[in-house]
């Protein structure tokens, strides 16, 4: 069964600093997804990042970027310039293809509470 | 274009009663997911519906728990006979029915549900 580990059960970081979220997972399968996602105080679920398994090239959207190591089955955040805003919990999740697995459920990991400081 | 819709946003339930949770997904979507959020712990998910259809019920508790998308209207998660166990944060998330980003799920707000 795949599982998805986030070693870090909290990180701070100043503002404007850098600061890396890791995740691992485990997994037998060659097509899978890996998301970021990010819950604020408010609870909502916000898509951060996405990552194809089939793509060697990192995903980056602004600020935040991936450092995706297939080999490793490592799957870092990266957030830049880090602003107030980005403070809540982020959460790594894992994909199987549809085509192998006949679903499209998300396995994810238990969070890295992430807070940034003024 | 509206998000994904769910209410109520908060439930509370007395232990024995029945939680009817519904979820709206974004226009264009057919791909329906119900996830749970124990307090302090990451989603864990319950099920996949598409229109009149369980595609995967593999997260679904045997028993009490159950879930549809009706051809017309929200798709309905239900808990018969709820416990303190069952109070938690339950998302609903939905997918468009086709191309590449059929993998990407957007997610609702959340209902959380108390159970006194």
């Amino acid at each position: 069964a795949q599982t998805v580990t986030q070693s870090q059960p909290e990180m701070s970081v100043q503002e404007a600093e850098t600061v890396t979220l890791s995740c691992t997972y485990d997994t037998s399968e060659n097509n899978y997804y890996l998301f970021w996602y990010k819950q604020p105080p408010s609870r909502q679920m916000i898509l951060v990042i996405r990552q194809e398994a089939y793509k060697q090239q990192n995903a980056t959207e602004n600020r935040f970027s991936v450092n995706f190591q297939k080999a490793a089955k490592s799957f870092s955040l990266k957030i830049s310039d880090s602003q107030l805003g980005d403070t809540a919990m982020y959460f790594c999740a894992f994909m199987k293809s549809f085509v192998t697995s006949g679903t499209y459920k998300y396995i994810f990991g238990t969070g890295t509470r992430l807070k940034v400081l003024a | 274009n509206a998000g994904v819709m769910q209410n109520p946003r908060h439930l509370v339930r007395r232990r024995g009663q029945e939680a009817r949770l519904r979820c709206s997904p974004m226009k264009g979507h057919s791909h329906v997911y119900w996830y749970r959020q124990l307090p302090e712990e990451g989603l864990k998910f319950m099920v996949y519906l598409q229109k009149e259809n369980i595609i995967d019920e593999s997260g679904m508790p045997k028993e009490r728990f159950s879930a549809e998308f009706p051809k017309e209207g929200p798709s309905i998660l239900r808990i018969q006979q709820v416990v303190r166990g069952d109070s938690a944060a339950y998302f609903c998330a939905s997918s468009p029915e086709t191309g590449s980003t059929t993998d990407t799920q957007y997610f609702g707000p959340g209902t959380r549900l108390t159970v006194l």
